[in-house]
């Protein structure tokens, strides 16, 4: 699985976006970008994917750069509740085998009152 | 629905011991993983299983560890002869058939080897 590149941390006020950024250079063009987050000692959370068109869903927008070398994940109005470590994943995906998930070493956002 | 279990939740070792750790994944979910998590740092990937068939261990450290999911539900991480080294969280997954499928994470056990 290709690296990513993810800044160590990042605060954020409460009610504004925030834009969590990821590099991903290397990505190769079978491979997935997965966001997870980790809140305090819970297990990790599945947030959002897209392999180059833009998504969004109930939690998250993902927006994928044109070269696929880099991403951002925004959080639109950021709550205390979503202080967590925030996880950029690039991965192989098949139709019917799992595959790993290949954690580095994420950013830690706080939302801030 | 339920979500993913783990027993025990905490788990606390003499050196040289045998431990069994153990997942019950969501119902019907065919791919189960393991991970290990050290303090402070990402989930790191140690073996997964597409129903009994243990498709990757690539992420084993080393033959004390093992896993086996013999029915295709339930699987248990056996670490034999602990270590200090191996205390960490040890977290289990599972996901529905597709890898683009979310993984569910389980709430962990964590191990610690006195």
């Amino acid at each position: 699985d290709a690296k990513t590149t993810q800044p160590t941390s990042m605060d954020c006020a409460e009610g504004r976006a925030a834009n969590l950024p990821c590099n991903h250079s290397t990505i190769s063009g079978n491979e997935y970008v997965y966001w997870y987050r980790q809140i305090h000692s819970q297990g990790p959370q599945y947030i959002i994917h897209g392999l180059k068109n833009n998504e969004t869903n109930e939690m998250a927008s993902l927006i994928i750069t044109e070269d696929r070398k880099s991403s951002t994940l925004i959080l639109p109005h950021a709550t205390l509740r979503d202080t967590a470590v925030y996880y950029c994943i690039v991965r192989v995906v098949g139709e019917t085998s799992g595959s790993r998930l290949t954690f580095g070493e994420g950013t830690q956002l706080t939302v801030n009152p | 629905g339920a979500g993913v279990s783990q027993s025990p939740r905490y788990k606390v070792t003499k050196r040289g011991q045998d431990v069994a750790l153990r997942c019950d994944p969501i119902s019907g979910h065919v791919s189960l993983y393991w991970y290990r998590q050290a303090l402070g740092q990402g989930p790191e990937f140690l073996t997964y299983f597409n129903y009994e068939a243990q498709q990757d261990k690539s992420g084993l450290p080393n033959d004390r560890f093992s896993a086996e999911r013999p029915e295709g539900s339930i699987s248990t991480l056996t670490i034999q002869r602990t270590e200090q080294r191996d205390s960490a969280m040890y977290r289990c997954a599972s996901s529905s058939a597709g890898s683009y499928n979310e993984q569910f994470f389980g709430p962990g056990t964590r191990l610690t080897v006195l």
